[in-house]
């Protein structure tokens, strides 16, 4: 089955650094991909990881370990603007379908 | 970078009727087109996969008699809802990606209300 695990609301301050993690549990894997989704808006890209590490992307890195099917997005100098959902999502073996985990709320204050 | 478009943006229809949303890619050819929906403060469930010129592969749990899928050209995909019920209210959102690309690219999604 696909089982895909976040914290379903997390408080930081602005600033500050927060980390989501994100564990899964598919059947496949072909990639993790992280995206940020504002209220009644669609979801953006933010990060992919394929290989074991971190990657940096300004602001927001993203760190896989596929031995321990564990991913984390960090967010540091937080800003008003970072509160939003933030979802992960698995891709399969074939490439074709994606499944996403329930999201996280950040809510960032000042 | 690439686009995708939907329409309608919103839409309000009564119970009983037929709805459909368009999703187009703008500016790339989207070999692969997936529909997903999201109730309020839930993540996304993929509703189906659809590729350019065959038939619509859906979840376990999607009746694909009530959500047809037409993805007839490399830049566009329809969703009908059939016979719309209140509790298909929701908010749809397609994406697309291009070939062996890994990366989906998402529409700005439809926010239905059946009343």
């Amino acid at each position: 089955g696909q089982n895909i695990d976040q914290p379903t609301e997390m408080t930081a301050t602005e600033g500050a650094i927060v980390q989501i993690n994100c564990t899964y549990q598919t059947s496949g894997f072909n990639g993790l991909f992280w995206y940020q989704q504002h209220a009644g808006e669609a979801p953006t890209f933010l990060s992919y990881n394929v290989l074991d590490g971190l990657e940096e992307k300004g602001r927001f890195s993203s760190f896989l370990s596929r031995s321990k099917g564990y991913s984390y997005l960090l967010l540091k100098e937080l800003q008003m603007k970072d509160s939003a959902s933030y979802l992960c999502a698995v891709r399969d073996n074939y490439g074709q379908n994606f499944v996403f985990g329930p999201g996280t709320r950040l809510s960032v204050l000042p | 970078g690439a686009v995708v478009s939907q329409h309608p943006s919103r839409v309000i229809c009564k119970s009983g009727t037929s709805v459909k949303i368009e999703c187009r890619s703008l500016d790339f050819q989207a070999t692969t087109m997936f529909w997903y929906r999201q109730f309020p403060k839930q993540s996304l469930m993929l509703m189906a996969t659809s590729n350019e010129g065959s038939k619509a592969t859906y979840e376990q749990g999607v009746e694909k008699d009530k959500f047809l899928i037409n993805h007839a050209s490399l830049t566009l995909s329809t969703l009908t809802v059939t016979s719309a019920h209140p509790e298909d209210s929701s908010f749809y959102i397609c994406s697309a990606k291009a070939g062996r690309s890994y990366e989906q690219y998402f529409g700005p999604g439809t926010r239905l209300t059946v009343t």
